[in-house]
């Protein structure tokens, strides 16, 4: 069984474009992260939720929101895409904030 | 500002020659200091965790300490599959959240 899951694994779109990308953990953990690793395959933190609420909310773009439905799910919609937005977007989650987290396979995203 | 640096950027070994990356760190206030693993094309794999200066903690090959400023990741007659990037990260007591801020690797390839 999959820990962390995320769908798609790739998302190739054009400038302009919105799209989402989803994430559900089957580890019955509290908090879930959303992250972007550059070209540089440097990560850094977008957001984090604790039981469905906004714990970390980093100097994103509004273009960026995220939304968890439920402790299981952190999905992370883009609206108007732009290039700089191509990156590898990496959802994890921990058993509370603090413990060591665990990521899924990554989004690939490429804007044309 | 927390900070991580890792070295060195990309590390060659022969089979069994063993060898040490090192994590050097600057945090208002350490909660933890972790170690993962990339592989290509995959999300990060929790190795370990340490919280205290002399903390060490070994998983087969590869052992990770802990001193107030840095941390080294050991690794012992390495094995071609032990070729990964290995992610350092640092996490700081907050009232709210738990950030972790990654280094930007170290590029291990062994080679047999």
């Amino acid at each position: 069984d999959t820990a962390v899951s995320q769908t798609p694994k790739y998302l190739v779109t054009q400038m302009g474009n919105d799209k989402s990308i989803k994430c559900e953990q089957n580890l019955g953990h509290d908090t879930m992260y959303w992250y972007k690793q550059d070209s540089k395959k440097f990560l850094k933190i977008m957001f984090s939720y604790n039981n469905k609420e906004l714990i970390i909310n980093e100097t994103v773009p509004n273009r960026f929101s995220p939304k968890s439905p439920d402790k299981a799910h952190l999905n992370l919609h883009i609206n108007s895409l732009e290039l700089g937005d191509s990156a590898v977007y990496f959802c994890a989650s921990s058993q509370q904030a603090g413990d060591e987290q665990y990521f899924g396979p990554g989004t690939r995203l490429t804007v044309t | 500002e927390d900070q991580v640096t890792q070295s060195p950027e990309a590390l060659r070994l022969q089979e069994g020659e063993s060898s040490s990356l090192n994590c050097s760190y600057t945090v208002s206030g350490l909660r933890g200091l972790f170690w993962y693993r990339q592989d290509p094309g995959k999300g990060p794999e929790f190795l370990f965790t340490l919280y205290s200066a002399g903390e060490e903690k070994e998983k087969e090959r590869l052992k990770a300490t802990l001193t107030k400023k840095e941390s080294f990741l050991h690794i012992t007659a390495p094995k071609p599959e032990d070729s990964a990037t290995y992610l350092c990260a640092v996490q700081a007591w907050e009232t709210s959240g738990s950030r972790l801020t990654f280094g930007e690797g170290t590029q291990l390839t062994v080679n047999p």
